[in-house]
């Protein structure tokens, strides 16, 4: 399948501070990527959809002043999470769609991110 | 919205048996249906999907199938191995294109 790959893979950071994670699509261009929390033992919550060229769409509860999203590329999206306090530690995974004709609409994961806000 | 509903949480095989697990959605709209493999700390894994067009799809040990009119699908899994301890989740997209997630299988496969 697809690669989807994320960095970092995990992170240490100081309260107060900004922690940026980025998501690739290595062998295919994603014009939409998604953006999840999840917490232990749990099931992935969508955080924002990332749209290549355009702004984010936020899903309802998640502060997008907070959580920064930046499409840039065809194969780029990064998600930076500001002024970071305890309560954003957790684990940030991405995907991205996969639109190719051989694919159709599959939706492939990066790795996931762990950050620790200390 | 869509809301899908996945059962059971835990899942408890002997090596070689099969593992089943099921899942519902609510929006007829959905037309799309993976299931992900994730091992602990790790991202999800693509590890069998089915479109709306198709009632069953099989690769080697793992099949899905699809029943449209009671809006159910499942996960087969045959001859289990250790390996195959993970937690799956079923995931059906919502009209906007967007994956809703069940809660999470944990498969644990025993010697």
């Amino acid at each position: 399948g697809a690669v989807v790959s994320q960095h970092p893979s995990w992170v240490i950071c100081k309260s107060g501070t900004s922690v940026k994670i980025e998501c690739r699509s290595l062998d295919f261009q994603a014009t939409t990527m998604f953006w999840y929390r999840q917490f232990p033992k749990q099931s992935l919550m969508l955080m924002a959809t990332s749209n290549e060229g355009s702004k984010a769409t936020y899903e309802q509860g998640v502060e997008k002043d907070k959580f920064l999203i930046n499409h840039a590329s065809l194969t780029l999206s990064t998600l930076t999470v500001t002024s970071a306090h305890p309560e954003d530690s957790s684990f940030y995974i991405c995907s991205a769609r996969d639109y190719r004709t051989n694919s159709g609409n599959t939706i492939y994961f990066g790795e996931g991110s762990w950050l620790t806000v200390v | 919205g869509e809301n899908v509903e996945q059962h059971p949480s835990t899942l408890s095989v002997q090596e070689g048996d099969s593992a089943v697990i099921k899942c519902t959605y609510s929006d007829s709209a959905s037309n799309y249906f993976p299931w992900y493999k994730q091992e602990l700390g790790k991202g999800p894994q693509l590890i069998i999907d089915i479109r709306s067009n198709v009632g069953e799809k099989k690769d080697q040990r793992i099949a899905v199938t699809l029943n449209k009119t009671a809006k159910h699908f499942s996960l087969h899994i045959t001859e289990t191995q250790p390996e195959d301890s993970a937690v799956y989740f079923c995931a059906a997209t919502d009209s906007w294109g967007k994956l809703q997630f069940g809660a999470g299988t944990q498969v644990v496969v025993t010697p």
